[in-house]
């Protein structure tokens, strides 16, 4: 067990469809990481918040968005939903930002599927 | 950009024998460097990493990686695999100065045979 939790375990929705993902981090980790995992995309950074501020983004789509609350908890929202979107989404957490803290640890992962 | 490239991507051994996962990177300057292995159904969890000093690292479970700066290189081993390191496993690179977020390798998938 990591500490980092993240719900829901399976999501199953519709084209078109926007849902949320949770992710809490290790408790006084401050930063989250999430994660796209697809088979032929492998592991694809999405989005990094830092301290409730966004740190870092990589490869997210404009449908998509994410948020760190002040306690620390971070939320994706994924809209307009296609079926190209069904992948496991990871958040990972990390105490800080530099280079002595970017060893993550990773959540169990959220499976999203789109019919 | 830095990219990370894994060379195998599904190995298959029987118990006993010896591994080793192929990982090179592209990036110049001085690296921070992951081997992540994720078992079925279950998180990504650290096995080794490697920031300075000796360029050989030993990790959980009896894996160890070696940095070769020279080959841009950081191939990870085991000299007697079990059933149940059969995983994926994600090679990881990190550049300071940079945004340091990690660059993952599409993944290895390992099976073992009993």
């Amino acid at each position: 067990d990591s500490g980092v939790t993240q719900t829901p375990k399976h999501l199953i929705t519709a084209t078109g469809q926007r849902v949320t993902l949770r992710c809490s981090p290790r408790s006084g980790d401050l930063s989250v990481y999430w994660y796209q995992q697809s088979l032929d995309q492998g592991l694809q950074f999405l989005i990094q918040y830092y301290n409730g501020e966004e740190r870092a983004k990589g490869n997210i789509l404009e449908r998509f968005s994410a948020q760190q609350f002040p306690d620390l908890h971070s939320e994706l929202n994924l809209s307009s939903l296609e079926l190209g979107d069904s992948a496991l989404y990871f958040c990972a957490s990390s105490v800080g930002t530099g280079v002595s803290y970017n060893e993550q640890f990773f959540g169990p992962g959220t499976r999203l599927t789109v019919l | 950009a830095q990219s990370v490239s894994q060379h195998n991507h599904h190995v298959i051994l029987s118990e006993a024998a010896s591994l080793e996962l192929g990982c090179n990177y592209s990036y110049g300057g001085t690296v921070n460097l992951f081997w992540y292995v994720q078992y079925p159904g279950q998180h990504l969890q650290l096995l080794l990493k490697y920031f300075s000093g000796d360029p050989l690292v030993k990790g959980i479970k009896g894996f160890e990686a070696e940095f070769i700066k020279s080959k841009f290189s950081f191939n990870l081993r085991k000299p007697s695999v079990q059933w149940s390191d059969t995983a994926e496993y994600f090679c990881a690179v990190n550049a300071p100065g940079g945004s340091y977020i990690p660059t993952f390798g599409r993944g290895t998938s390992l099976i073992v045979h009993p």
